[in-house]
């Protein structure tokens, strides 16, 4: 089973709002990742936590938040995001992070629009 | 610096038809892995296959297939009989050494006409 979960589908949310994503994964992965895409454009690597603990902010404006409660279950915490923000959310998992040839398993994706 | 080339931005083509979607990668890493996933309308990235540098035999499963050319830097995937089902975006990736990170490429989008 290569599955992950990602709750919404969608979400529309106004600048003031704040809301969560969140991704689910029981492969017994030790490493899960936030990505970023845009239309038309490869997925842009956010967040990377390894074992519970941010490995990776890839210079991630601080609106937004994520948090890694336990191995299985990862969140994107959003305030005050900008029309710009509106993409394709996803999370991936792998069994570790700094393996070379670990593979990447991606969930459906949020798609996100900020009005 | 590591890349992942992609050339063909869009290619479409007629059910049945054979179409070859092209990556060429760049790396000083003598140790790598090359992926390939499948980007469906509904937006999950499926993965497809792994390869690793050193293995440089073709692959093949069902009507997909992937040549490996480590003279040219490339990883090309091929799709024979092709199928509306077919239909999405294609990304070829490269797993860096240093960091983890994947790098991908632009991506090519198959549109399979019936």
């Amino acid at each position: 089973d290569t599955e992950v979960t990602q709750t919404p589908k969608h979400l529309v949310m106004g600048m003031t709002n704040k809301k969560s994503l969140k991704c689910e994964q029981h492969m017994g992965h030790r490493a899960m990742y936030w990505y970023k895409q845009k239309a038309k454009k490869p997925p842009e690597l956010m967040f990377v936590y390894s074992y519970e603990k941010l490995s990776i902010n890839e210079s991630v404006p601080s609106r937004f938040s994520p948090e890694c409660p336990n191995s299985s279950l990862l969140n994107l915490h959003l305030h005050a995001l900008q029309p710009e923000d509106s993409a394709l959310y996803l999370c991936a998992s792998s069994l570790l992070y700094r393996d070379l040839q670990e593979t990447q398993y991606f969930g459906p994706g949020t798609r996100l629009l900020v009005l | 610096a590591q890349k992942v080339t992609q050339a063909q931005t869009e290619i479409s083509v007629v059910e049945k038809e054979d179409v070859t979607l092209d990556c060429v990668y760049e790396t000083r890493d003598t140790t790598y892995y090359l992926f390939w996933y499948k980007q469906p309308p509904s937006g999950e990235l499926v993965f497809l296959i792994r390869r690793n540098s050193f293995d440089e035999q073709n692959e093949i499963s069902g009507r997909y297939s992937w040549n490996f050319q480590k003279s040219t830097s490339s990883f090309n995937f091929t799709i024979t009989a092709s199928q509306v089902v077919d239909s999405a975006v294609y990304f070829c990736a490269l797993r860096e050494n240093q960091g983890g990170k994947l790098i991908f490429g632009q991506g090519t989008e198959l549109s399979v006409k019936p």
